[in-house]
């Protein structure tokens, strides 16, 4: 069955740094292309990065050269660095696969919460 | 940036009857348009991608049509379960979503 379950989230000042993690299951990371997306509170979604199966990583301008995303295959693992967050980065942070033969997103975790505040 | 834009925001609707949401993309996508639902404290779940096709597990009263500008997601007859948020998306340069229509209980 594939799983895929993030951590890492919580309250953090403005100007600071968190890591989320997805950890994945019932498939390899390394073989897919994983996405993050996030939702701030009462909002829709927001597409923020991806990471190809060969490896290459793409980010939405609103994040890019703040935000690093990255895969540990030994342990299945796919990371989120987030720097210098903003209050607009308040968010669900999801990760998300992309389906085999699609960029649809075909399995979602249950999400993480990002707060930034003072 | 492709723009999603979906109609209407809210749509009221009795159980047993069809609703019937649109998305508009602000430039030609092709059928690289996903559909999902979304219900409170849940993650999204995949409904329909290639602009028609149901993933897996879907029941058949969801149905997608359209291609290139305009989209369609049709629930043939509601059921209590599909009253939910719902949100296009496109894949054909990026990812962007529509702003999401609701539909909610007349």
């Amino acid at each position: 069955e594939v799983q895929l379950v993030e951590s890492g989230g919580g309250l953090i000042q403005p100007g600071g740094s968190l890591r989320l993690s997805c950890a994945a299951s019932g498939f390899t990371v390394s073989s897919n292309n994983i996405n993050w997306v996030r939702q701030a509170p009462g909002k829709g979604l927001e597409w923020v990065s991806v990471i190809y199966s060969g490896g290459s990583t793409y980010y939405a301008d609103s994040v890019k050269g703040r935000f690093t995303i990255s895969r540990d295959n030994s342990k299945n693992t796919l990371d989120l660095q987030m720097n210098t967050l903003r209050a607009e980065d308040t968010a669900m942070y999801y990760c998300a696969k992309s389906a085999g033969g699609s960029y649809a997103f075909d399995y979602w975790g249950q999400g993480t919460l990002v707060t930034v505040s003072s | 940036e492709i723009v999603m834009t979906q109609s209407p925001a809210t749509l009221s609707v009795s159980p047993g009857e069809r609703a019937t949401l649109s998305c508009r993309a602000s430039q030609s996508v092709s059928s690289n348009l996903a559909w999902y639902q979304q219900k409170p404290g849940q993650a999204p779940r995949l409904l329909i991608y290639g602009a028609s096709t149901r993933a897996t597990g879907i029941p058949a009263r969801f149905s997608g049509s359209g291609s290139a500008t305009e989209f369609t997601l049709t629930i043939s007859s509601l059921q209590s379960e599909d009253f939910a948020i719902y949100y296009c998306q496109q894949y054909h340069n990026w990812w962007t979503f529509g702003q999401g229509t609701k539909v909610e209980i007349k």
